[in-house]
């Protein structure tokens, strides 16, 4: 069974703040780690892929890949109340990557 | 705005009936991925098409089947509905079939079931 475990939070960090999302992941063979933002009615959207272990910074995100540890996380930095949200940590499995796992979610709270 | 469509926005059915969901990808992409997201729950993969054809597939029943045109869009089919089918159902779409394709997703369509 592949699966993606997830704190459901909620997470509450003050504006400004760092926030730090974490997931674990069951296949150890998996290549590729997703990050997406969920708005309350929305569908997900792309915050970030990572393919290699170590960081990968984009803005005010950065994703961290240990795949020995089969550990995934997401920093915000300066955290803004429009970052509240649901976070979605995903991976793909299979010979050719077709299959997808998303984790159950974490919800996030910036307050101002 | 990722360029996917879905439609419906919303469908009412009731138990037993069929029900047809339609996704058209973003340019450029020729895959499509289907997931069913119930509320308070990540999105759950239902099966995944790579030019036209079934390349991946989740743990759902045979009564959720599919189809991908050559244009690239999608139908996501479901017979003998069930109450707990009730959901949003969100279609992705990406380039190839492989490691590492980013997915964008559609708006989705909210099914409820009575």
């Amino acid at each position: 069974q592949k699966e993606v475990e997830q704190n459901s939070g909620p997470l509450s960090v003050p504006e400004g703040a760092i926030a730090s999302l974490n997931c674990t992941y069951s296949d150890r063979g998996s290549q590729s780690f997703f990050w997406y933002r969920q708005y309350s009615g929305k569908s997900p959207e792309l915050i970030m892929s990572i393919y290699s272990n170590g960081d990968k910074e984009d803005g005010r995100f950065t994703a961290q890949l240990n795949k020995a540890s089969q550990y995934v996380s997401l920093l915000i930095r300066d955290s803004q109340p429009s970052d509240s949200a649901t976070y979605l940590c995903a991976f793909q499995w299979g010979n050719y990557g077709q299959n997808f796992v998303f984790g159950p979610g974490t919800r996030l709270s910036v307050l101002p | 705005e990722t360029g996917v469509t879905q439609s419906p926005t919303h469908l009412i059915k009731t138990r037993g009936q069929q029900v047809t969901l339609r996704c058209s990808s973003q340019s450029g992409h020729n895959t499509v991925s289907w997931y069913q997201q119930a509320l308070g729950q990540g999105p759950q993969f239902i099966f995944q098409y790579y030019r036209e054809e079934e390349n991946g597939r989740g743990n759902f029943p045979p009564r959720f089947s599919g189809l991908q045109f050559p244009n690239y869009s999608s139908e996501l089919n479901v017979n003998a509905l069930e109450l707990d089918d009730s959901a949003l159902y969100l279609c992705a779409s990406s380039t190839g079939g492989g490691q590492g394709n980013e997915q964008f997703f559609g708006p989705g369509t909210r099914l409820t079931v009575l």
